[in-house]
């Protein structure tokens, strides 16, 4: 069985600019979450989407979207890129029956360095 | 809300020696707990879980944790450790409401020969 799987490995973008990062879930699994990773803070919630609508998001400012298209691939757009959004964004997948207590299955991430 | 707290940042520990990280969570619902272990440039795997019953858990690898309600720890112990187990070491806990994780802020095992 494939495991989550994201796109690109590594960005890199000048500040401005926009990015765009893609996780596809583990086959049957419909919710996804993205969380960041960034030094020296931790691992924080992100965003939650599940059956295609976005269902809870963390404490991040609006410029952080996404999607979650009708196969439950998801997309994270990050607009206005700052410095400090340099991180590891790491995707997450579960199936939503029977989600309580379920293992969220983690992508390997997608660097992003913000220049 | 929750939060979690990991009581050491950094353990290291010589090889075939016994590990223990320390977890602490707060929260005002009941929670699920997690142990997550993150392997250099990979995503996480998760080690073990609690949802409910026997407070000793057993995960993959040899590791095993234990849930003390009364004290809110969620403590990671391996009675020997490889030096594959050098890795950075998550607890997490999950609300029932959106099941989404909150992390504290990671252990670093370095185990040396």
């Amino acid at each position: 069985e494939a495991g989550v799987t994201q796109s690109p490995t590594h960005l890199i973008k000048t500040r401005g600019q926009q990015a765009t990062l893609r996780c596809s879930p583990i086959s049957g699994h419909t919710s996804v979450y993205w969380y960041q990773q960034a030094l020296g803070l931790g691992l924080q919630f992100l965003l939650w989407y599940d059956e295609g609508e976005e269902r809870n998001r963390g404490n991040f400012p609006p410029r952080f979207s996404g999607r979650q298209f009708p196969n439950y691939s998801s997309e994270l757009n990050v607009n206005a890129l700052e410095l400090e959004d340099s991180a590891l964004y790491l995707c997450a997948s579960i199936p939503s029956s029977g989600r309580a207590g379920n293992e969220q299955f983690f992508g390997p991430g997608t660097r992003l360095t913000v220049l | 809300a929750q939060s979690v707290t990991q009581l050491d940042s950094q353990v290291p520990v010589f090889e075939e020696a016994p590990v223990e990280l320390r977890c602490n969570y707060s929260s005002s619902v009941s929670v699920y707990l997690f142990w997550y272990v993150q392997y250099p440039n990979q995503g996480l795997q998760l080690l073990l879980k609690y949802l409910s019953g026997s407070t000793l858990v057993k995960g993959i690898n040899g590791f095993e944790a234990e849930f003390n309600k009364s004290q809110t720890s969620f403590h990671l112990r391996k009675p020997s450790v490889h030096i594959s187990d050098t890795a950075e070491y998550f607890c997490a806990v999950s609300d029932l409401a959106d099941y989404k994780l909150s992390f504290g802020a990671g252990t670093t095992v370095t185990v040396r020969a």
